[in-house]
């Protein structure tokens, strides 16, 4: 099967920092990574899909990038409202596996 | 647009059954594939498995296998999870989610949870 590991596990940024999360899979999933956002007591929403599109009415602050097996979720210019989770999950396979979280703070 | 909406919240204790619910409205539900994501308290995301409301074509993550079943229901455009026999590590919210309905190869339209508690 395969496995997402992101990085960090977690962080600290400050209002207007920019942000990098990266998920790396243990083998090649072309360009099937989507990354999710969580707030807390909240359903996920889709951010980006396929590596690098932007979902209908996401900020163009969010951005991703990457293909094979290392991936890319950037925020530009963090906002109060982007403290959140955030998780990655291929879907080359049809086990749509998710990354373990990036939980985003205020610092 | 594609809405789900799932069934309400579960107090079971240890070794009863349960099934609970996602309906669909606004889109061709046989024409896409449902998964199913669990969340355990204090926790990440897991994949439960998928299934494909037209066909029932199903797919279970390996952690998930044996362990629950999905199915559909096309009349009423509805999906299930499903359990013989709760744990108390089945204690979590389960989320519905359907994959693509905004032409995304993602999971792109989610329920609003069902928060399962076993004790």
């Amino acid at each position: 099967d395969i496995q997402m590991t992101q990085s960090p596990s977690s962080l600290s940024a400050s209002v207007g920092d920019r942000v990098t999360i990266t998920c790396r899979a243990s083998q090649s999933i072309s360009a099937h990574l989507n990354w999710y956002q969580q707030k807390p007591g909240k359903v996920p929403k889709l951010l980006i899909y396929t590596a690098s599109n932007l979902q209908s009415g996401v900020p163009s602050r969010f951005s991703g990038s990457g293909s094979g097996t290392d991936f890319t979720l950037t925020i530009s210019s963090l906002q109060p409202e982007d403290f959140a989770t955030y998780y990655c999950q291929q879907t080359f396979t049809m086990t749509y596996v998710f990354g373990q979280g990036t939980k985003v703070e205020i610092k | 647009e594609g809405q789900l909406v799932q069934s309400g919240a579960q107090v079971k204790e240890p070794g009863e059954s349960l099934k609970i619910s996602c309906r669909a409205s606004g889109y061709s539900f046989t024409s896409y594939w449902m998964g199913w994501v669990r969340q355990m308290p204090g926790k990440g995301l897991e994949w439960m498995g998928i299934i494909y409301a037209g066909d029932s074509d199903t797919r279970y993550s390996p952690s998930f296998q044996g362990q629950v079943t999905i199915s559909v229901d096309k009349s009423i455009s509805t999906a299930f999870l499903q359990w013989n026999s709760l744990k108390a590590s089945d204690t979590a919210m389960y989320y519905c989610a359907t994959r693509g309905i905004t032409g995304v190869d993602a999971l792109d339209i989610w329920g609003q949870g069902t928060m399962v508690t076993v004790s």
